[in-house]
């Protein structure tokens, strides 16, 4: 049964704090993605990464930036936390290849920035 | 860039009848697959269909199929028999045929399934 895991379901942090979401996949896939969800806006794209220390920036990169130290493991990191950061965080994967193949992603990080 | 378009944010309709999600998008590219996700109140997305670009016959998948009309760039989702496990908001998004490149995906529209 393939599975996207992220580190915490929900998470609540204070401005200024850096803060680490964690992503691991165990379908041994080459791509990997953060996306963040807000109300009325649909999905963005923050970064993404095609492979092991690879990285790539999304629609909306700005105030964030990404590790991928390992394969199956895909880091989105907050420098410095400001409210309007309070968002959903999705982690998708996906296999190298046609475009048409399934994007599997995590249950997603609910971050409140107080 | 590409855009994709979901005019309706909500959507009502009575169990055991059909419904229509739209979805517009705009693109240059030639080659391309387009997707229908589910998120229901779990969070997690799920793969409801996809359609390949140069496939002119649309894709179903049991009480599940879509519209696709490349020329009008139109890709809607038609839900038959609707169940009460439909409920959920749904996605539509689009991916280039090549590449590493994530998914554009559309604003969402809030499926409510009335008993």
């Amino acid at each position: 049964d393939v599975k996207v895991t992220q580190s915490s379901r929900y998470l609540v942090k204070r401005t200024g704090e850096k803060v680490f979401l964690e992503c691991v996949q165990d379908m041994d896939h080459e791509n990997m993605f953060w996306y963040r969800q807000d109300p009325g806006l649909g999905l963005r794209l923050i970064y993404f990464s095609y492979d092991v220390k690879m990285k790539e920036k999304g629609d909306i990169p700005e105030g964030y930036s990404v590790s991928r130290e390992k394969k199956e493991r895909f880091s989105l990191i907050l420098e410095s936390a400001s409210t309007n950061q309070t968002s959903m965080y999705l982690c998708a994967s996906i296999t190298a290849g046609q475009g048409g193949n399934e994007q599997f992603f995590g249950p997603g990080t609910r971050l409140t920035v107080l | 860039a590409q855009t994709v378009t979901q005019s309706q944010p909500e959507m009502s309709v009575q169990e055991a009848e059909t419904v229509t999600l739209s979805c517009t998008y705009d693109t240059s590219e030639s080659d391309y697959y387009l997707f229908w996700y589910k998120q229901p109140p779990s969070r997690q997305m799920i793969l409801v269909i996809r359609q390949e670009a140069y496939k002119q016959q649309n894709a179903t998948e049991n009480r599940f199929s879509v519209n696709f009309q490349k020329a009008a760039k139109s890709f809607s989702l038609k839900i038959s028999d609707s169940q009460l496990g439909d409920a959920a908001m749904y996605f539509c998004a689009y991916r280039p045929g090549g590449g590493a490149d994530g998914l554009t995906f559309g604003k969402g529209t809030h499926l409510i399934i009335q008993p």
